[in-house]
């Protein structure tokens, strides 16, 4: 069965630092991965995505994301963050191989705080 | 371009009631999912929808069903409401319903079950 782990709970990271959001995926096939945003009280907003190509995706807000096949994963990074970056951060996969059509499979979610 | 809508933001139903959300997606796009998201439970997937057909259901109960109309947007429907069904339900739509396509996602609607 497909799944997606983010491993830590929380990150706490000082502004002007980098920032990295781990995320670990299980799929048959091949994986279309995403990245989402929560602010608290909001919707989810698109970060990023990797469907196929260079391994290094660009994303919205400076955001950029490292696929790696042969560990299965797909951290979020950042190379200086900011306050306003404070949110609930998700990875989802999803699986074309197995007709999963538009479902997507989230992690838990990764609560990032970013102090000044 | 809008982005999705959904209506009601918010909604306080008793036990038993039922109820119906409303999804209007992103002009041009006809899939449409449904997500329950719940602080125990995290984001679990409902249902999807493509040119008002069923395409994926998730593993909830029949007291959740969903339907789309001609125009993309979409309704999802809560009956005889229980305890846990209070939650945040988000909306995501996309141009069709392909795994490569990105699902952009409402405000969602809160519901609280007293």
């Amino acid at each position: 069965a497909q799944s997606v782990a983010q491993p830590e709970d929380q990150v706490n990271v000082a502004e002007g630092n980098p920032l990295t959001v781990k995320c670990t995926y299980s799929v048959s096939g091949n994986p279309y991965l995403f990245w989402y945003v929560q602010y608290p009280n909001r919707g989810l907003q698109f970060l990023l995505k990797y469907i196929t190509g260079d391994n290094l995706v660009k994303g919205s807000y400076g955001f950029e994301a490292e696929f790696n096949k042969s560990q299965t994963s797909f951290h979020l990074k950042k190379p200086s963050a900011l306050v306003s970056d404070s949110a609930l951060y998700f990875c989802a996969v999803r699986d074309v191989g197995n007709n999963q059509g538009g479902k997507l499979i989230f992690g838990q979610g990764t609560e990032l705080s970013v102090k000044p | 371009k809008a982005g999705v809508t959904q209506t009601p933001r918010y909604l306080i139903k008793t036990r038993g009631q039922q109820v119906t959300l409303s999804c209007s997606p992103i002009s041009g796009h006809r899939s449409v999912s449904w997500y329950q998201q719940t602080p125990g439970q995290g984001l679990q997937f409902l249902f999807e929808y493509f040119s008002e057909t069923q395409r994926n259901k998730g593993n909830f109960p029949g007291r959740f069903s969903g339907r789309q109309f001609s125009n993309s947007r979409s309704e999802m429907n809560v009956s005889t409401l229980e305890l846990g069904d209070s939650a945040l339900y988000l909306c995501a739509s996309s141009l069709v319903a392909r795994g490569t396509d990105t699902q952009y996602f409402g405000p969602g609607t809160r519901l609280t079950v007293l």
